[in-house]
């Protein structure tokens, strides 16, 4: 089975702090995905990458930035960490091609106060 | 942009019963349509991908339905258990070369014992 891991369940941190949340899915997957999810906005892409050093933007990517040094890992970084970006946060990976099935991760849920 | 919209936003059915959740899509010309559950506080889990040239797709108790001309899909639960309780999303892939999702915001279900 794919498994797409993300490396905390639950993180606390304070107002400006620099936070990363770590990625690692081993199916050598070529495209993974860092969404965030929150209640009555649905699931929102921040940024997603299809392959090594690699980066797009997706729809909600300020205040964030990625980076992506190895295939089976992709980290999300929050410069500065705000209040506004308390959320849970999704992991996702996928084969090249068409009709291929998106994995997600377990799922982070980033406190920031 | 591709809408996607999934009523109702919650159903509660006795155990036993057969489970109908609906998901609309805006813009027909889509490639592929996934549906996801999501457990509280856990990532999403992928159950069925229906291709735009199928009709249906099925695995065990669950069937999913695609009409892109009239822009629906439906899932099917037949004879739902407690175990069948989570949110259940759908979610649209309009790109050939652009795995970004267009996400439904769910439809959560309680199967009552």
């Amino acid at each position: 089975d794919v498994k797409v891991t993300q490396s905390s369940r639950y993180l606390v941190k304070r107002t400006g702090e620099k936070v990363f949340l770590e990625c690692v899915q081993d199916m050598d997957h070529e495209n993974m995905f860092w969404y965030r999810q929150d209640p009555g906005l649905g699931l929102r892409l921040i940024y997603f990458s299809y392959d090594v050093k690699m980066k797009e933007k997706g729809d909600i990517p300020e205040g964030y930035s990625v980076s992506r040094e190895k295939k089976e890992r992709f980290s999300l970084i929050l410069e500065s960490a705000s209040t506004n970006q308390t959320s849970m946060y999704l992991c996702a990976s996928t084969q090249i091609g068409t009709n291929e099935k998106l994995f997600f991760g377990s799922g982070t849920q980033l406190s920031v106060l | 942009k591709q809408e996607v919209t999934q009523i109702p936003a919650a159903l509660s059915v006795p155990e036993g019963e057969n489970l109908v959740l609906n998901c609309s899509f805006t813009d027909s010309a889509i490639y592929n349509l996934q549906w996801f559950r999501q457990d509280p506080g856990k990532g999403l889990t992928s159950l069925l991908l229906i291709q735009s040239s199928q009709r249906e797709q099925t695995s065990g108790r669950l069937n999913a339905s695609l009409d892109k001309s009239s822009g629906r899909s439906t899932l099917y639960i037949a004879a739902s258990q407690p175990g069948d309780s989570a949110t259940y999303l759908c979610a649209v892939d309009s790109h050939s070369n652009d795995y970004k999702l267009s996400f439904g915001a769910g439809t959560t279900v309680t199967v009552r014992a």
